[in-house]
């Protein structure tokens, strides 16, 4: 495996289901990224980790939990999810945590909320 | 915070033409990137651009930093670029660790 992988890559799952995104990336990188892209919005950063340490939350609410194991695994942990939560599920990562590092994203995880 | 606009939104062209898009934003930034994403979410890195010019075969992106603005041109254009294209910028630390994505530009290319 090369670059950044997540899985699964589509999920549908009701509004009292509890399920977990997983992304790893494979560069070497010590930051990692969660990112939502809802239809006809732009990405929005919901989530920010350096060396398995979470150092940004941009006003995410609680039925999203984020994990980090170590520094090439990122969980998203969703539970009691809404409709409106339905999005495409970005993970990223970059060499080290500063705005001017490149960040490479995964393939993303489609998620659907019944 | 910062804001990043993409023109145009929406862009046709027949296969072969050239085409330039453009990205404005409102502040300095450290970091300038062009993605592409693929009709399947994936978001491919096509340039990190804060300043300067790059090449990558029928891609080029130009940065002008001290006129707030980068452009993407696409050359010889072909059906697999079609996709969606994103300006995403970093600016200084006390913008937070994000980059700030602009709407994109949808580029359908017809055969």
């Amino acid at each position: 495996e090369t670059g950044v992988t997540q899985t699964p890559r589509h999920l549908v799952m009701g509004m009292t289901n509890k399920k977990s995104l997983k992304c790893e990336q494979h560069l070497g990188h010590n930051a990692m990224y969660w990112y939502k892209q809802s239809a006809k919005k732009p990405l929005e950063l919901m989530f920010v980790y350096s060396l398995e340490e979470r150092v940004e939350n941009n006003s995410v609410p609680s039925r999203f939990s984020p994990e980090c194991p170590n520094s090439s695994h990122l969980f998203l942990h969703l539970h009691t999810l809404q409709p409106e939560d339905s999005a495409l599920y970005l993970c990223a990562s970059s060499q080290r945590l500063n705005y001017y590092n490149e960040q490479f994203f995964g393939p993303g995880t489609r998620l659907t909320v019944l | 915070g910062i804001q990043v606009e993409q023109s145009p939104p929406d862009l046709i062209l027949q296969e072969g033409a050239n085409s330039t898009l453009r990205c404005n934003f409102s502040d300095s930034v450290n970091n300038l990137q062009w993605f592409h994403q693929n009709p399947w979410g994936q978001l491919i890195n096509l340039f990190y651009i804060p300043s300067g010019t790059k090449q990558n075969g029928r891609l080029s992106a130009t940065t002008v930093a001290t006129e707030r603005y980068s452009l993407l041109y696409i050359s010889s254009s072909q059906t697999t670029d079609s996709g969606v294209y994103f300006c995403a910028v970093g600016g200084f630390m006390e913008y937070g660790n994000k980059l700030v994505f602009g709407a994109g530009t949808i580029l359908r290319v017809k055969s």
